[in-house]
């Protein structure tokens, strides 16, 4: 157990609906990470958010967003939905000590996003 | 840009053999490199990680792994194969400030009996 925790587990819907992805990370664990896994792209980074602020986006739709609350849980929100989108959603989070080593991203269970 | 190949998607060895897993990086900037191991619906957990320490890092689950500057690779070895090393294993780097993880496509492990 990793330590960071995802729901739901599963997730099925339609196209053009919107979901929601919730994500807690580690005690203590400032930066929170979205990736995404297909089979197509692979593993793929979406965004970073330290703190409550973003800090980096990767390959993220502007259909999709994310924001970090201030007891530092992540959403990431995804509208429009397209077949394509289904997906696996990680989360992940780390310490984020700035100014050292690349700090260790601790992955949670994955919440599996299946578009009809 | 950084980026990683591994090669080979699919790998197969006896149960008690050596496993290596291959990877190989691009990056303008001395990298951090990861391996992550994922077994069916789960999350990825860490297996090691190169941080410009020691070029040969061990990791977890008797699993060790060398960085190699001048082949610009980051192979992952095991002496001895287990039933339970089967898993997909990906390869990862990092560079500079940018703490998001760049993966590679990701190697199948199939241990035989």
């Amino acid at each position: 157990d990793s330590g960071v925790t995802q729901t739901p587990k599963h997730l099925i819907t339609a196209t053009g609906q919107r979901v929601t992805l919730r994500c807690s990370p580690r005690s203590g664990d400032l930066s929170v990470y979205w990736y995404q896994q297909s089979l197509d792209q692979g593993l793929q980074f979406l965004i970073q958010y330290y703190n409550g602020e973003e800090r980096a986006k990767g390959n993220i739709l502007e259909r999709f967003s994310a924001q970090q609350f201030p007891d530092l849980h992540s959403e990431l929100n995804l509208s429009s939905l397209e077949l394509g989108d289904s997906a696996l959603y990680f989360c992940a989070s780390s310490r984020d000590t700035s100014g050292g080593p690349a700090d260790t991203q601790y992955f949670g269970p994955g919440t599996r996003l299946t578009v009809l | 840009a950084q980026s990683v190949t591994q090669l080979g998607s699919h790998v197969s060895v006896s149960e008690g053999a050596l496993v290596l897993l291959r990877c190989n990086y691009s990056s303008s900037v001395p990298p951090y490199l990861f391996w992550y191991v994922q077994y069916p619906n789960q999350g990825l957990q860490l297996l090691l990680k190169y941080t410009s320490a020691a070029t040969l890092v061990k990791g977890i689950n008797g699993f060790e792994a060398e960085f190699k500057k001048s082949e610009t690779s980051f192979h992952l070895t095991k002496p001895s194969a287990h039933m339970s090393d089967a898993a997909e294993y990906f390869c990862a780097v990092m560079t500079g400030s940018a703490r998001q993880l760049t993966f590679g496509s990701g190697t199948q492990l199939t241990v035989l009996p």
